[in-house]
């Protein structure tokens, strides 16, 4: 069993609908969760992280942890076709050496 | 430009044939990392660095693969004998081991294709 797993399969959204994404977990160590997007052919860029439990927002971002689950979840909200690239999640543990731990990503496409 | 920089960002090699790829990190960030990453996957930790010291290599490093950081600045990675599943996309990132929140700045790879 990987560490990290994320259901790869491709999402495709009308502009302005809700994109709904989300990663489970094994390793109980893990305190450090993020979300980083990728646009094709370039690479990863830090969209959202949080500490151990709770929702974080940032503009029409929302990401949330459920430690108790090991489940974390990412929210777009009015998906714009700007939000179109790999959204992949991220964790390493406490004090870690940022070595981080990936999920294999979601391709989203918002239609416009 | 502030972002981190990778060189070459394409190469196409024949097997058997070495190849070396370089990283220039954001200059005050002492952390630097190597991830691979493979169509339809996510990136997968190879090595990293604090200022010159290797300190952790993964188990996908064959004795094939060096990376070194000599004097805590750039990086280079070399693949030696390339085989065809070498083929991927080989990330740098940087960051300050006082941010300890995971937070990696890539930069735009390395894109290996192994004929």
């Amino acid at each position: 069993q990987k560490e990290v797993e994320q259901d790869p399969g491709p999402l495709s959204v009308p502009e302005g609908a809700i994109v709904s994404l989300n990663c489970t977990y094994s390793n109980s160590a893990f305190q450090y969760f993020m979300w980083y997007r990728q646009y094709s052919r370039k690479g990863p860029e830090l969209l959202m992280y949080t500490y151990s439990s709770g929702n974080k927002e940032d503009g029409r971002f929302t990401a949330q942890v459920d430690k108790s689950s090991k489940y974390i979840s990412l929210f777009i909200r009015d998906s714009q076709p700007s939000d179109s690239a790999t959204y992949l999640c991220a964790m390493t543990p406490s004090g870690g050496n940022n070595r981080l731990a990936f999920g294999k990503g979601n391709q989203v496409v918002v239609i416009p | 430009d502030t972002g981190v920089s990778q060189d070459p960002r394409h190469k196409i090699t024949k097997r058997g044939q070495n190849v070396t790829f370089r990283c220039d990190p954001i200059s005050e960030h002492n952390r630097l990392y190597w991830y691979r990453q493979t169509l339809g996957q996510g990136p997968e930790f190879l090595t990293y660095f604090q200022n010159e010291a290797q300190l952790e290599k993964s188990r996908l490093l064959s004795d094939r693969f060096s990376a070194e950081r000599p004097k805590g600045s750039f990086s280079t990675l070399e693949i030696q004998r390339t085989e065809q599943g070498d083929s991927a996309m080989y990330l740098c990132a940087s960051s300050l081991d006082r941010r300890n929140t995971g937070e990696l700045f890539f930069g735009e790879g390395s894109r290996l294709t192994v004929l």
